[in-house]
């Protein structure tokens, strides 16, 4: 089986740097993905990382520690927009399976 | 526009009935995807075809049949619907770049009363 475990919320102010961990369980693992989801829209792709360190992506960046097999996503200069839930999600070998994680949630205060 | 689109948007309907979620994508993209997201937001994938082929085929009652006539089509025909059907359900593509994001419709609501 596998298993995906993130926090389910997470609080920030406007401006601030916000982390939202991810540790993931499964066997056949080729990478992990984070994925954005505003309320009532559709999942958008952030990001991938297949090897270990640090991708970044203008505001936002995303690490990857195969050994630890643990990742998270970065994001800084928060802006109010950025309200959305967060999914991490392993990347599977064979079919190219996307698993997802429960999703973080994440409230940006002005 | 180049996307990932299905329909409906919203799709009420009561319990026993059957009805199909039509999905299309104009990226070129080889493989194509059906998710479910419940209400606790869980998105958890149903099936898979590359090039009109089925690849994967997830845990999910057999009243639930894709059908995909061509690489640009994916629907969804689900039989005697039931309560617990109540979901949103997402229509995904992907091509075969390097970073493997994936391309989601905007979903479908359905709604069993």
């Amino acid at each position: 089986g596998q298993s995906l475990e993130q926090p389910s919320e997470v609080t920030a102010v406007e401006g601030a740097i916000v982390q939202i961990n991810c540790t993931y369980q499964t066997s056949g693992f080729y990478g992990l993905s984070w994925y954005q989801q505003h309320d009532g829209g559709a999942p958008t792709f952030l990001s991938y990382n297949a090897l270990d360190g640090l991708e970044e992506t203008g505001r936002f960046s995303s690490f990857l520690s195969r050994s630890d097999s643990y990742g998270y996503l970065l994001l800084q200069e928060l802006q109010m927009k950025d309200s959305a839930s967060y999914f991490c999600a392993v990347l599977k070998g064979g079919y190219n399976k996307l698993i997802f994680g429960a999703g973080t949630r994440l409230a940006v205060h002005p | 526009d180049t996307a990932v689109s299905q329909t409906p948007k919203y799709l009420v309907t009561q319990m026993g009935n059957d009805k199909s979620i039509k999905c299309e994508q104009n990226l070129g993209h080889d493989t194509m995807y059906w998710y479910k997201q419940d209400s606790k937001k869980f998105l958890k994938i149903m099936f898979s075809y590359n090039n009109k082929e089925l690849i994967i085929n997830e845990t999910v009652p057999n009243r639930f049949s894709p059908k995909s006539p061509d690489k640009a089509h994916l629907n969804l025909h689900i039989n005697s619907l039931e309560l617990g059907d109540s979901a949103v359900y997402f229509c995904a593509s992907r091509g075969t770049d390097s970073n493997y994001g994936y391309t989601f419709g905007s979903g479908t609501r359905l709604t069993v009363v």
